[in-house]
C-alpha cells in the first residue's frame, strides 16, 4: 500500500518562476492539505483540498494555487516566485469521513528559489 | 486563534536519559493533539496521537496525556537512544469539524549523545 507520494523531490528555480509540484494521497484517502514548511520552522498551512475543490485556505497570497483530480490527486502551483517560497512543502492525506485523526505526510518538495 | 507553543531547543541529552519535551497550546472547543517526528532530510511522521482529554498517546517507548485543565500535551520517553535525535512537532487539529487542518507549533530538535 503505497503512502503519500510527492514530485519532484527537490528542484531550484529563479525568482519570477512558476513552480507545480505534485502528490499523490494515500490509497483510500480523498482530501488534500498542502504545508510550507520553511527552514527551522514548524509546518504552515496552505490550502486543503476535497472533491476537487479548495475547502480551507491559510494566510497564503494567491500566488499559490491548487487543484484536485477526480483520482484525488493534486498539484500545488506557485506563481512569481519570490526568494522567501524556499522551502519543503510538505502534502498531507486524509479521509473525510475520519477528518484530522489519521493524516499522512509524503517525504515532501525542496524548493529552492534563487 | 488556535497556536501551540513548544519548548525551544536544542535538547541534548546522553543516552539512556530522560526525556520531556513541553508543549501547551490554545484552543477553542476540543482538538485532537498530536506528536510528528521529522529525522534529517525527511518528511513528518505520526509518532502518537490523542483525540479527548485525559487520553494518553504512545508510540516506540514515547507518551503524551492530553490535559485539558493545563491544556498541555508534553513528550515523555523513559530512556532515549541514538536513534532518537530528530526533530519533534507538537499540532492540534481543529474541532470544527476535524477536517484535517493541523496547527504545528515551531518543532524542538533532540540531539541524543551515546
Amino acid at each position: 500500500d503505497a503512502g503519500v507520494t510527492q514530485s519532484p523531490t527537490h528542484l531550484i528555480k529563479t525568482r519570477g518562476q512558476q513552480v507545480t509540484l505534485r502528490c499523490s494521497p494515500k490509497s483510500g484517502h480523498d482530501t488534500v492539505s498542502w504545508y510550507q514548511q520553511a527552514l527551522g520552522q514548524g509546518p504552515q498551512f496552505i490550502f486543503q483540498y476535497y472533491e476537487e475543490e479548495e475547502r480551507q485556505r491559510g494566510n497564503f497570497p494567491d500566488r499559490f494555487s491548487g487543484h484536485q483530480f477526480p483520482n484525488y490527486s493534486s498539484e500545488l502551483n506557485v506563481n512569481a516566485l519570490l526568494l522567501g517560497d524556499s522551502a519543503l512543502y510538505l502534502c498531507a492525506s486524509s479521509l473525510r469521513l475520519t477528518g484530522g485523526n489519521t493524516i499522512y505526510f509524503g517525504e515532501g518538495s525542496w524548493l529552492t528559489v534563487v | 486563534g488556535n497556536s501551540v507553543t513548544q519548548m525551544e531547543g536544542p535538547v541534548t541529552l546522553s543516552e539512556e536519559a530522560f526525556l520531556t519535551i513541553n508543549c501547551t497550546y490554545t484552543a477553542t472547543g476540543y482538538p485532537s493533539l498530536f506528536w510528528y517526528v521529522q529525522y534529517p532530510g525527511e518528511g513528518l511522521q505520526l509518532l502518537l496521537k490523542a483525540t479527548k482529554a485525559d487520553d494518553k498517546g504512545s508510540n516506540k517507548g514515547f507518551e503524551a496525556t492530553y490535559r485539558k485543565e493545563t491544556t498541555s500535551f508534553h513528550l515523555e520517553k523513559g530512556s532515549v537512544q541514538v536513534s532518537d535525535s530528530a526533530v519533534y512537532f507538537c499540532a492540534l487539529s481543529d474541532s470544527s469539524g476535524n477536517t484535517g487542518k493541523l496547527i504545528f507549533g515551531q518543532g524542538t530538535t533532540l540531539q541524543v549523545k551515546p
